[in-house]
């Protein structure tokens, strides 16, 4: 079946420290990768996106490149601030005909950014 | 602002009982999905509905229930509670949402549950 696995938390840095946060898929077909980032109190939102092999989503300093020879997506930034704390989910999405055609979610990594 | 509307934004009651809680997607949106978020399950699909059909199922326990109305607002029913179901429970919206694929949501601020 479908599925993400995302490096557990939590992850705690010091501002301006690189941060890395592994995702591997398993998936059929060819999925869409997506990492979602949760602010406290707030709902998910979609931070970066790939929808092919090699792609590379960036957005606001993070990146992810989708990388299909060893089913990752891992996201990276290379300079934290206290404002990127934040819980970061990595997801797919395959299109299939039938009844599947949602995303598929990790667990979701803890960030918590020092000053 | 996402643009998605959930209410309540925090609920509490008691195990037996009976809640429903509400969801305006974006405007334009035609796919409604549930989500329920848990320290212990993360985020776990429960449902999703396309221009108020029902389009795909997750782990949806039978207790629970959903539907789309014609105006695209959707309701999850949740009834019979137990502790068990406190949660945070996200509604998320996407244009598509058919047999290609989800693309990407957007999702509200969530209904808090809290069953005592």
């Amino acid at each position: 079946g479908n599925s993400v696995t995302q490096m557990e938390g939590p992850v705690t840095l010091s501002e301006e420290a690189f941060l890395t946060i592994n995702c591997t898929y398993t998936a059929t077909g060819y999925p869409s990768l997506f990492w979602y980032v949760q602010y406290p109190g707030e709902g998910l939102q979609l931070l970066l996106k790939a929808t092919k092999a090699d792609d590379k989503g960036s957005n606001k300093g993070f990146e992810a490149t989708y990388r299909k020879e060893t089913t990752s997506f891992h996201l990276e930034k290379g300079s934290v601030q206290v404002s990127d704390s934040a819980v970061y989910f990595c997801a797919l999405s395959v299109p299939l005909r039938g009844s599947q055609g949602n995303l598929i979610f990790g667990k979701g990594t803890k960030l918590s950014v020092k000053p | 602002d996402s643009g998605v509307t959930q209410t309540p934004k925090h609920l509490i009651t008691a195990t037996g009982q009976r809640v429903t809680l509400r969801c305006s997607p974006r405007s334009g949106d035609l796919s409604v999905y549930w989500y329920q978020q848990s320290l212990d399950q993360g985020l776990q699909f429960l449902i999703q509905y396309y221009n108020g059909e029902e389009r795909a199922k997750g782990n949806i326990l039978e207790r629970f229930s959903a539907q789309q109305f014609p105006d695209l607002h959707s309701e999850l029913n949740l009834s019979s509670l137990e502790l068990g179901d406190s949660a945070l429970y996200f509604c998320a919206s996407s244009v598509g949402g058919g047999p290609w694929g989800a693309g990407e949501l957007f999702f509200g601020e969530g209904s808090r549950l809290t069953v005592l």
